[in-house]
């Protein structure tokens, strides 16, 4: 029944690792998006795509990779992970690129240690 | 840029009282779309209200309420009757009216304690 889903919820691993986060809708949504949450609780996007192509792509480093195999799913790579990337990152979709409610899943919470 | 401002870090309420949030938003853009999040402890991004800047008549949802003032680029959320689980994080979110690349910019968030 989840509407948006985000696997792990949870994700504590070293400096200097390489993570991905996965993000599934079974909305039948043509389009995805990134936010990060800071811990000041700011959220900011990060990402999107439509339809499998990559439409926003804010000032983000290069080790943030997005990847969307199919409408339904996008996923974020990240390498080299810095104690800085620590935050929780929402995936949210929506019908369309434009004036369409943009649904949220769970978000994941990555430490970095 | 677009910038939305939510100057109550902090709010609280009696249960059963009426609270209203402030946000104000800065825009060059006609057509826009507002919406106002709550984000309870689970952490959820949940969907509170929605409101077409194109529209005069303020959104309802419930107990809950916007007071949109266009030219004042306000946009308040007033929730009735609170309840404990109305207790939350709110965030106030702009979007502009694209047909492509439509981000969500969002406020700083107001963290709204019910008091029973």
């Amino acid at each position: 029944d989840t509407a948006v889903s985000q696997t792990p919820k949870y994700l504590v691993t070293q400096m200097g690792n390489d993570k991905s986060i996965k993000c599934e809708q079974n909305l039948g949504h043509d389009t995805m998006y990134w936010y990060k949450q800071d811990s000041k609780k700011f959220l900011k996007i990060m990402f999107s795509y439509n339809n499998k192509e990559l439409i926003i792509n804010e000032t983000v480093p290069n080790r943030f990779s997005p990847k969307s195999p199919d409408k339904a799913h996008l996923n974020l790579h990240i390498n080299s992970l810095e104690l800085g990337d620590s935050a929780v990152y929402f995936c949210a979709s929506s019908l369309s690129a434009g004036t369409d409610t943009q649904y949220f899943g769970p978000g994941t919470r990555l430490t970095v240690l | 840029a677009q910038t939305v401002t939510q100057s109550q870090p902090e709010m609280s309420v009696q249960e059963a009282e009426t609270v209203t949030l402030s946000c104000t938003y800065d825009t060059s853009e006609s057509d826009y779309y507002l919406f106002w999040y709550k984000q309870p402890p689970s952490r959820q991004m949940i969907l509170v209200i929605r409101q077409e800047a194109y529209k005069q008549q303020n959104a309802t949802e419930n107990r809950f309420s916007v007071n949109f003032q266009k030219a004042a680029k306000s946009f308040s959320l007033k929730i009735s009757d609170s309840q404990l689980g109305d207790a939350a994080m709110y965030f106030c979110a702009y979007r502009r009216l694209e047909t492509s690349g439509s981000r969500l910019t969002f406020g700083e968030g107001t963290q709204l304690t019910v008091n029973p």
